[in-house]
């Protein structure tokens, strides 16, 4: 079975450029979920997908990200304009039940 | 007081020892635990999940569950240097959001 599926693997970009990420998840997982993970810390939830709803985006800093699900498989997140303070590894993750896998993820730096 | 709170380490053990990794939660409305393994620049991969309280073995990996005093524990039996990575605690919260809350990790190094 085919694990969660994430691209690119590095972006790098500069400050006020924008950026975006895919993610393909488990086949058959209709729970998505975004992760942004600083060095040192743990993966820190931005959005979660039940099916194409957005059912969690309390996390998402809105005025600069945004992400869509359509169809409820794929998804995209995406960054614009990028900070400084944007460069981490941003995770995405599926379910289905309470077991949550996550995908290679996307090292972003801004430079 | 964090969610929920890891030693960072590191914790070095000799190999073939037990590893004794430990978490404790602050919300009480955590009703499912996940342990994490990560290697450096790598993703978190899922090793262990506890749901009840009391030990669930896995293998070489033992989770144990004690929900009256909030802490989770993870022990490693017969280390081996490939063990070597960050564990990551993740309790799922489930009253009022549904949400896993990850702790900052606890780095293994199981010395040759």
């Amino acid at each position: 079975e085919a694990g969660v599926v994430q691209s690119p693997r590095y972006k790098i970009i500069e400050k006020k450029q924008p950026v975006a990420f895919w993610c393909n998840p488990i086949s058959g997982h209709n729970t998505l979920y975004w992760y942004r993970q600083n060095l040192g810390q743990g993966p820190e939830l931005l959005i979660r997908y039940e099916n194409e709803e957005a059912v969690d985006d309390s996390q998402l800093p809105k005025d600069r990200f945004s992400a869509e699900r359509l169809k409820g498989v794929d998804s995209t997140l995406k960054i614009q304009p990028a900070e400084l303070g944007d460069s981490a590894v941003y995770l995405c993750a599926s379910s289905l039940g309470q077991q949550q896998f996550f995908g290679p993820g996307t090292r972003l730096t801004v430079l | 007081q964090k969610e929920v709170e890891q030693n960072s380490g590191p914790l070095s053990v000799p190999e073939g020892a037990i590893a004794s990794l430990n978490c404790t939660y602050s919300d009480r409305g955590s009703q499912s635990f996940f342990w994490y393994r990560q290697y450096s620049g790598k993703s978190p991969e899922l090793i262990m999940s506890i749901y009840s309280n009391g030990d669930k073995e896995d293998g070489r990996f033992t989770a144990q569950l004690n929900k009256a005093s909030q802490y989770v524990s993870l022990l490693i039996r017969d280390s081996q240097p490939s063990d070597s990575a960050t564990y990551l605690c993740a309790p799922l919260k489930i009253v009022g959001t549904y949400k896993y809350i990850f702790g900052t990790g606890t780095r293994l190094k199981v010395l040759a």
